[in-house]
């Protein structure tokens, strides 16, 4: 098992605001990844990163942005909530090839 | 076509039953397969790797097949806590999604 954290597991926030989703691991990995998964529906990859400085935008137009500064670390901010951001967002790291996933954030925007 | 296809289900089946779930995939230059398993409203978990010599992990077996674009797993006396979504898995190295696809999942529901 991989040791990968996500904070906060649960928000419910107002339309409008400014929220950062954290992910860290403690593995060293160097990719690390983002994901959209809506309840019963496929994960859809928004951000990843190969590395420290890395970061590149998946197949989900988003209004988030990352950041990879530390290895460890790989925030998600998402400028301005909106209602259609409710979702559950899951991020991943790879030492190689597979993934392993934290437990995710179920956000809600109100 | 979608670059990696599942029957989405659901399976019903009983305790004790063997089940299989099937999987196609696009891109000839695959590399790296996988089959993750996603309890509701949980995170995917990686449950075994596939290798194109087949391999088995107590009651579950995954087979590739590369000429075809195939990918298999096989559940045998499935229990009640195999109740989940199997989502096939596919790498391409250095492709444009960051390597990995995953399937839309099949779902599996064991019932007493």
């Amino acid at each position: 098992e991989a040791d990968i954290y996500q904070t906060p597991r649960y928000l419910v926030i107002g339309t409008g605001k400014k929220i950062t989703l954290e992910c860290s691991q403690t593995m060293g990995h160097d990719k690390m990844y983002w994901y959209q998964q809506d309840p019963g529906m496929e994960l859809h990859l928004i951000h990843y990163s190969y590395g420290v400085n890395s970061t590149e935008k998946g197949d989900l137009s988003s209004e988030s942005t990352v950041s990879r500064i530390r290895t460890e670390h790989f925030p998600l901010t998402l400028e301005s909530a909106r209602p259609s951001h409710t979702s559950q967002y899951l991020c991943a790291s790879s030492p190689s090839y597979e993934q392993y996933f934290g437990p995710g954030t179920r956000l809600t925007v109100t | 076509r979608k670059e990696v296809e599942q029957d989405p289900g659901p399976f019903n089946v009983p305790e004790g039953a063997t089940v299989a779930f099937n999987c196609t995939y696009s891109n000839s230059a695959s590399q790296s397969f996988f089959w993750y398993r996603q309890d509701c409203r949980k995170e995917p978990k990686l449950l075994m790797s596939v290798y194109s010599s087949g391999n088995e992990d107590g009651r579950f077996t995954a087979q590739l097949n590369r000429a075809s674009q195939y990918i298999s797993l096989l559940i045998r006396d499935s229990k009640l806590s195999d109740s989940a979504t199997y989502l096939c898995v596919v790498n391409i190295e250095g492709g444009s999604q960051g390597n990995l696809i995953f399937g839309k999942g099949t779902k599996l529901s064991v019932k007493p």
